[in-house]
């Protein structure tokens, strides 16, 4: 079955930054595009970034561009999000999440369970 | 961007009855390009509707989506203890992928 199991969470001041990885298994990795999306405290979702299948596209929210990187590696079938320049607002659960299908417009099928990030001095 | 508008905020109901779910877009969604979440307390959002009104794999037929262009609507038929949670509508035809606000169901 498929599974998301992110990593890398934890507490980071300000203007700090932090690695998150996503290991994905139970379906094949190489042919879908994967998402990051976010959720502030008590808040609702935030579609956060996103990179096709082999990597060749990334697109990212305007809250988090120039700030936030992501990044896959097909032959460990994980996915990354590298955040920078770290801010109070970024303190959020960041989910990994499989896209439908291979590119951008896809709906999210499967979910991790999430990785906890706390922006705080 | 296409915001998205879900109404009420919350929705306070028994089990058994009825529940009608409302997701309003700014602009028209793309190709009916409207999904619908599920999420518990503490757990991630599960996919239940994609395509306004498909069921996901393993997603009950209480559940069932309808609408287009610019109002979709999640109804679920008789309520089960299991189903009170938060609801959020997404569109995925337009960039960027945006969500509504959410609707709570919660036991009246």
């Amino acid at each position: 079955q498929v599974q998301l199991v992110e990593s890398g969470g934890g507490v980071v001041q300000p203007g700090g930054s932090l690695r998150l990885s996503c290991a994905a298994s139970g379906f094949t990795f190489t042919t879908y595009g994967m998402h990051w999306v976010r959720q502030a405290p008590g808040k609702g979702l935030e579609w956060v970034a996103f990179i096709r299948y082999d990597g060749a596209n990334k697109y990212y929210a305007d809250s988090v561009k120039g700030r936030f990187t992501i990044s896959r590696d097909n032959s460990k079938s994980t996915l990354y999000l590298q955040m920078n320049s770290l801010r109070a607002e970024d303190t959020a659960v960041y989910y990994c999440a499989k896209g439908s299908g291979s590119y951008y417009k896809y709906f999210f099928d499967y979910w991790g369970q999430g990785t906890l990030v706390t922006v705080s001095s | 961007e296409i915001v998205l508008t879900q109404s009420p905020g919350t929705l306070s109901l028994s089990p058994g009855e009825r529940a009608t779910l409302s997701c309003r877009a700014s602009q028209s969604v793309d190709s009916s390009y409207l999904a619908w979440y599920q999420q518990k307390p503490g757990q991630a959002p599960r996919l239940l509707i994609y395509g306004t009104s498909s069921r996901a794999t393993g997603i009950p037929d209480r559940f069932s989506g309808s609408g287009s262009g610019t109002d979709f609507t999640l109804t679920i038929s008789r309520l089960e203890p299991e189903d009170f949670a938060v609801y959020y509508c997404q569109q995925y035809g337009s960039s960027p992928l945006t969500f509504g606000g959410g609707t709570k169901v919660e036991i009246k």
